[in-house]
């Protein structure tokens, strides 16, 4: 079993519609919760950071962390096309170097 | 202020053969993790550089070796390429102490074995 487990979609939606995506996990020890951004033939780009449980809210995008659940999500109000890429969720456990465990990603396409 | 660079951009390889990767940092940052990212797959942990030091490894045969010099930058060696090791190779730079959030990746080595 994959410590991070994450629906790779492809996930196919009309602008303007809300995209939940999310990731389970099974280490305990996971403490840092985060969403990367990744375009085709780029590098990942940090979208959303959270430390242990909670919600966090950054203009349409709003990233939650149940850790009594082991899930984390990310939510993109009125997405639009340019949204379109693949999502990786991303955690890393305290005191061990910050090593980024990933998800296998999850693309999404955002249609006119 | 350039980001994280990796060069080169593309690189077709034979089994068997031996590959050097490159990386410059972020400016400001000291510390330098790679990444393989096979295709459909999220980036999985191949180890971390701090003080010209491996400080931490993944799950990684010992062909997969790197170096840190003075300025920081970095490289990544394979020896005896097999076709499964084709896949992104990404850097990501950080400031020892900023923690979790502080990566930056660059774009990535795409790296094919035929």
């Amino acid at each position: 079993q994959k410590e991070v487990e994450q629906d790779p979609g492809p996930l196919s939606v009309p602008e303007g519609a809300i995209v939940s995506l999310n990731c389970t996990y099974s280490n305990s020890a996971f403490q840092y919760f985060m969403w990367y951004r990744q375009y085709s033939r780029k590098g990942p780009e940090l979208l959303m950071y959270t430390y242990s449980s909670g919600n966090k809210e950054d203009g349409r995008f709003t990233a939650q962390v149940d850790k009594s659940s082991k899930y984390i999500s990310l939510f993109i109000r009125d997405s639009q096309p340019s949204d379109s890429a693949t999502y990786l969720c991303a955690m890393s456990a305290t005191g061990g170097y910050n090593k980024l465990i990933f998800g296998a990603g999850t693309r999404l396409a955002v249609h006119p | 202020d350039a980001g994280v660079t990796q060069s080169p951009t593309h690189l077709i390889k034979t089994r068997g053969q031996q590959v050097t990767l490159r990386c410059s940092p972020k400016s400001g940052h000291d510390t330098v993790s790679w990444y393989q990212q096979a295709l459909g797959q999220g980036p999985q942990f191949i180890f971390q550089y701090y003080e010209e030091e491996e400080r931490q490894r993944g799950n990684f045969p010992d062909r997969f070796s790197g170096h840190q010099f003075p300025n920081y930058s970095s490289e990544l060696n394979v020896n005896a390429l097999l076709l499964g090791d084709s896949a992104l190779y990404l850097c990501a730079s950080s400031l020892s102490g900023q923690g979790a959030r502080g990566y930056t990746f660059g774009s990535g080595t795409r790296l094919t074995v035929v």
